[in-house]
């Protein structure tokens, strides 16, 4: 089955460190997103990428930064710069100029101990 | 530029009870909307979608929402909600000349209670 894959699941990290999240899909889609989610903010875009080897910042990029090599993978490290990078993570994609909507991933929880 | 405005951030609701979650939209060109649920810890998953056509569009779970042009509603209804409805659900707009990137609301938590 077709469908996109975040992990881990939880992540813990000390401060001061980098971490990267994985995000994979198989759906052959052109376009990836990644978005933070912190409780009562709803959803805000970090970076997109809409073609292989491009991505563009969204609203919170600072202290995060992307690369999309792979049509597959679009992987979001999270760096010491990220002043407060306790949050739930969510990766999607889409097909560009399709009006299918995005599928999502189910997430990476990122806790700074 | 698009705009989605959730008017509710939360609502609760006894179980067998009506729901309508409130969803309005500004946008200068055509759109497509969609709603998403969102089940704790978990990603958002399609609930239905308004391309083109009938204004009216259901889920499989007894959701529907009505797109209204005049209005630039797309409000999200259920006439009998059920415990395992709670979740956050998400409404989002795309231009249909924007390549199909989304913009999402806030988010409403339905809490449905015994």
């Amino acid at each position: 089955d077709g469908g996109i894959t975040q992990s881990p699941k939880y992540l813990f990290r000390k401060e001061g460190q980098n971490v990267t999240l994985s995000c994979e899909q198989n759906l052959n889609h052109d376009a990836m997103y990644w978005y933070r989610q912190d409780p009562g903010q709803g959803l805000r875009l970090i970076y997109y990428s809409q073609i292989v080897n491009d991505f563009q910042k969204g609203d919170i990029a600072e202290g995060y930064s992307v690369s999309r090599e792979k049509k597959e993978s679009f992987p979001l490290t999270v760096t010491s710069a990220q002043k407060n990078p306790t949050a739930f993570y969510l990766c999607a994609s889409s097909n560009r100029g399709s009006a299918d909507g995005y599928t999502f991933g189910s997430g990476t929880r990122l806790t700074v101990v | 530029a698009q705009s989605v405005t959730q008017l509710d951030s939360q609502v609760p609701v006894f179980e067998e009870a009506p729901v309508e979650l409130r969803c309005n939209y500004s946008s200068s060109v055509s759109v497509y909307l969609f709603w998403y649920v969102q089940y704790p810890n978990q990603g958002l998953q399609l609930l239905l979608k308004y391309l083109s056509g009938s204004t009216l569009v259901e889920s499989i779970n007894g959701f529907e929402a009505e797109f209204n042009k005049s209005q630039t509603s797309f409000h999200l209804r259920k006439p009998s909600v059920h415990i395992s409805d709670t979740a956050e659900y998400f409404c989002a707009v795309s231009a249909s000349n924007q390549g199909g990137k989304l913009i999402f609301g806030q988010g409403t938590e339905l809490s449905v209670k015994p």
